[in-house]
């Protein structure tokens, strides 16, 4: 079956140093995948889709890359801030219909 | 600005009462869905429409309906709302039929059933 997984344990860093959150799927060829995050309490916020034919995509502090030969993405956010703390999903199109399948999601914490 | 509104941050409910939750967007998109979301378990898809009075089943749509009768408007119905029905509840619109399209997400409901 098709799966997406991501870290379940949260991921904690001092402010400064670059995280570096991980999602993998497997028995899928998908032609992007989406990047969210999401504070508690709250709806998921998109922040980044990396196409198939991208190897790397940059929007400020983040950074993501795409390699469709090991089915992973990466999401780094550089210079990382506690405001940068919440829970990263990442999400592919699995199921088409233009409907999106999430990971369960990483929480980053950031320290000062 | 795209927005999303839910009807309720907060409900509580009993044991075998009708709920609706609703969901209206601004952005005149064609498709809307509902997750709920639960520790461990992440956003599973219930039900999504891509057009007025369309709908399809989700990955987890057994003990819900819904509702799409104009095309800002996405109601999700709980027929008969169960304990394990208590969870955070998110409605999503999203433009189009491209794939590249951007979701976006309502803020929410958690529903609580007694």
């Amino acid at each position: 079956s098709q799966k997406i997984e991501q870290n379940s344990e949260a991921l904690n860093i001092q402010e400064g140093k670059t995280a570096t959150l991980t999602c993998n799927y497997t028995n899928y060829s998908p032609a992007y995948l989406q990047w969210y995050r999401q504070d508690p309490g709250r709806g998921p916020v998109f922040l980044l889709l990396i196409r198939e034919n991208e190897k790397e995509k940059r929007k400020e502090r983040l950074k993501v890359t795409f390699d469709t030969t090991l089915k992973q993405s990466l999401f780094h956010i550089t210079a990382s801030q506690p405001a940068d703390s919440a829970t990263y999903l990442c999400a592919l199109d699995l199921r088409g219909y233009s409907t999106l399948t999430f990971g369960k999601g990483t929480m980053l914490l950031v320290s000062p | 600005d795209v927005k999303v509104t839910q009807s309720s941050r907060y409900l509580v409910k009993r044991t075998g009462e009708k709920v609706f939750l609703e969901c209206v967007q601004d952005m005149d998109h064609e498709n809307m869905f509902w997750y709920r979301q639960d520790p461990g378990l992440g956003l599973r898809l219930i039900y999504f429409s891509y057009d007025v009075k369309m709908k399809e089943k989700g990955d987890i749509p057994e003990g819900y309906s819904v509702s799409r009768e104009k095309k800002e408007r996405f109601s999700l119905i709980l027929e008969s709302a169960s304990t394990n029905q208590t969870s955070m509840y998110l409605c999503a619109s999203r433009s189009g039929l491209a794939s590249t399209d951007t979701q976006y997400f309502g803020p929410g409901t958690r529903l609580t059933v007694l």
